[in-house]
């Protein structure tokens, strides 16, 4: 186990829609990266946040947005939901200052859009 | 578009046997390189870390780098059934993000 947690497990919406997902980072772990995994693909770098500061970003529109806070804890909201936003959302926490250090995954959240 | 590559397979290989996956990247700036194995519904897994030309041995695994020839490689020895997932290979990226490949899929038959 790598002390990375996500909520929710699986969830369902449907176009045009907003959803928020959630993440908890390992204590002490302050960079936090999201990552999308489409079915079949390896996952793609959404952002990375550290110390509450976005920190990178990969390239995906300005309807995938996030926020990181004190405890460890992050979120990834996109807004306007297309079908192609079905994927697996990673959240992967690092104990570095920012960067591409050792990243640990947490179980995902299997996101499907009808 | 910095790109990581990996036969997508599926390398199917005996019991006992040793398992080779190979990956080539192509940011000659990457640093630092990631093998992360995945079951089937499960996320990523980290085996491996290898910043370093050479061969990092770590129980069954090996992973060999190159950076001149920008190859990554991983042994997996004395392969197990329950080594049968996907292998993705990752490299650093523009100092923050990890590239992955798409995966090897690993299959060991008994």
């Amino acid at each position: 186990e790598t002390g990375v947690t996500q909520s929710p497990t699986h969830l369902i919406k449907t176009r045009g829609q907003q959803v928020t997902l959630r993440c908890s980072s390992q204590s002490g772990h302050n960079t936090v990266s999201w990552y999308q995994q489409a079915l079949g693909q390896g996952p793609q770098f959404i952002f990375q946040y550290y110390r509450e500061e976005e920190n990178g970003r990969g390239n995906f529109p300005p309807r995938f947005s996030g926020l990181q806070f004190p405890n460890y804890s992050s979120e990834l909201n996109v807004n306007a939901l297309e079908l192609d936003d079905s994927a697996l959302y990673l959240c992967a926490s690092s104990p570095g200052q920012g960067g591409a250090d050792t990243q640990y995954f947490g179980p995902g959240t299997r996101l499907t859009v009808l | 578009q910095k790109e990581v590559e990996q036969n997508s397979g599926p390398l199917s290989v005996p019991e006992g046997a040793i398992a080779s996956l190979n990956c080539t990247y192509s940011d000659r700036g990457s640093q630092s390189f990631f093998w992360y194995r995945q079951y089937s519904g499960k996320s990523p897994e980290l085996i491996m870390s290898i910043y370093s030309n050479g061969d990092k041995e770590d129980g069954r695994f090996t992973a060999q780098l190159n950076k001149a020839s920008q190859y990554v490689s991983l042994l997996i020895r004395d392969s197990q059934p329950s080594d049968s997932a996907t292998y993705l290979c990752a490299s650093d990226h523009s100092g923050y993000a990890l590239n992955f490949g798409k995966g090897t899929s690993l299959l060991v038959t008994p």
